[in-house]
């Protein structure tokens, strides 16, 4: 098992823009969270997902959206990109029904020009 | 609001000397806390949690909750304890994760 794995690495867009990440959760895991971190700052929570709806959300505006697939798998998207909205895309995640353990993914890189 | 505080950005200490990263946290319910690590190039992991009150890498954590606090310490001080170590609160509706901004710990030889 891989693990979580999180396509692509890095990514470089341009204001304005739109943009979509991509979550494949640890094998056996059905609840997937997503997370900004920022340069020298902790992982900010954004939403959270389960049997495809969105559970929790934190505060973040809504150019920040999500979606859950059947496979359980995750998109993040972004639209009308700003410049601080470069940052570290982590995503997390846990089985709902078992440990409270969150796995974490290796992130994705998005830098905003 | 639910808030995670770690003061100190960087701690250096030399190896074999104790180690404390300091955490305090602010919520109005009843907290669970986490000290979550990453090593250089790797994913952010669990190192541990208040409830289970083990030790794991001879790292402990104490729930303070007249204080507000969850310090992570280590008696003995190794080198592969160089990380970032971040404090998390997960609010009690077991969905909301909230992490503090990390202390950077450099263990020197």
């Amino acid at each position: 098992d891989a693990g979580v794995t999180q396509s692509p690495t890095h990514l470089i867009k341009t204001r304005g823009q739109q943009v979509t990440l991509r979550c494949s959760p640890k094998s056996g895991h059905d609840t997937v969270s997503w997370y900004q971190q920022a340069l020298g700052q902790g992982p900010q929570f954004i939403f959270q997902y389960y049997e495809e709806e969105e559970r929790q959300r934190g505060n973040f505006p809504d150019r920040f959206s999500g979606h859950q697939f059947p496979n359980y798998s995750s998109e993040l998207n972004v639209n009308a990109l700003l410049l601080g909205d470069s940052a570290l895309y982590l995503c997390a995640s846990r089985d709902q029904r078992g440990s409270y353990e969150q796995y974490f993914g290796p992130g994705t890189r998005l830098t905003v020009t | 609001a639910q808030r995670v505080t770690q003061p100190e950005k960087l701690l250096s200490v030399f190896k074999g000397a104790p180690v404390e990263l300091k955490c305090n946290y602010s919520y109005s319910g009843s907290p669970e806390l986490f000290w979550y690590v990453q090593y250089s190039r790797q994913r952010l992991q669990l190192l541990l949690r208040h409830i289970s009150r083990e030790s794991i890498k001879g790292f402990t954590a104490d729930l303070n909750k007249g204080e507000t606090s969850f310090h992570l310490k280590k008696p003995f001080a190794q080198e592969e304890d160089s990380a970032m170590y971040y404090c998390a609160l997960r609010a009690d509706n077991f969905n909301k994760f909230y992490f503090g901004s990390g202390t950077k710990l450099n263990v020197k030889p």
